[in-house]
């Protein structure tokens, strides 16, 4: 079985400030972790990926995240928040018993003010 | 770039039609995949298909069936719509096997669907 747990259904940031999106995953096989990105009014596009190579992640648009076995974390940073990153993130899972699915999260709504 | 494009981005209709909702892939993907999408929910997956006529039911597949006649492209077909299927509905795709990015999902832009 796996699951994923977004930590946070909102969150605020001011333009230029760290974003931080939290996300902790169940998996009884190493996983695969994802995060992805929604913009308004589109479907879902990659962010980046581990794949159980370097732990350190980075993804399009200035953002990575950090593979920790030990705290079973996930967790999206961007050292400078920008307007344009205002948006909805889902983290993802996939197992290897699960072939070709993956679990997604509730959700974290990033908003950005100026 | 691998597009997956979706027949409509609105629908409206009436309790007890029969709504079909139609997926294209062209990247020749094997794995498909039919989402809906609620606030606060995240996306909960209705049905998925590893290949072509083969399908495998998700976490909700109540109320919903699906086709895939064809290797590019993925039904969903909800036989007689309820107020409680009002949602977003995507559809994605991707590799199977040991393909680099096989693991990645492409997304369509999703069909909002309201049943009044």
């Amino acid at each position: 079985a796996q699951s994923v747990t977004q930590l946070g259904s909102h969150v605020s940031v001011s333009e230029g400030a760290l974003v931080l999106l939290r996300c902790n995953y169940s998996s009884s096989v190493p996983p695969y972790l994802f995060w992805y990105v929604q913009y308004p009014n589109q479907g879902l596009q990659l962010l980046l990926k581990y794949t159980s190579a370097a732990t350190l992640v980075k993804g399009i648009n200035g953002f990575e995240a950090e593979f920790k076995k030990s705290e079973t974390s996930f967790h999206l940073t961007k050292p400078s928040a920008h307007m344009s990153d205002a948006a909805e993130y889902f983290c993802a899972v996939k197992g290897g018993t699960n072939a070709g699915k993956s679990t997604f999260g509730d959700g974290t709504t990033l908003t950005v003010k100026p | 770039d691998v597009k997956v494009t979706q027949s409509s981005r609105y629908l409206v209709k009436r309790t007890g039609e029969k709504v079909f909702l139609e997926c294209v892939q062209d990247m020749d993907h094997e794995n498909m995949f039919w989402y809906r999408q609620d606030p606060g929910l995240g996306l909960r997956l209705i049905y998925f298909s590893y290949d072509v006529k083969m399908k495998e039911k998700g976490d909700i597949p109540e109320g919903y069936s699906v086709s895939r006649e064809k290797k590019e492209r993925f039904s969903l077909i909800l036989e007689s719509a309820s107020t409680n299927q009002t949602s977003m509905y995507l559809c994605a795709s991707s590799l199977s096997g040991l393909a680099e990015n096989s693991d990645t999902q492409y997304f369509g832009p999703g069909t909002r669907l309201t049943v009044l």
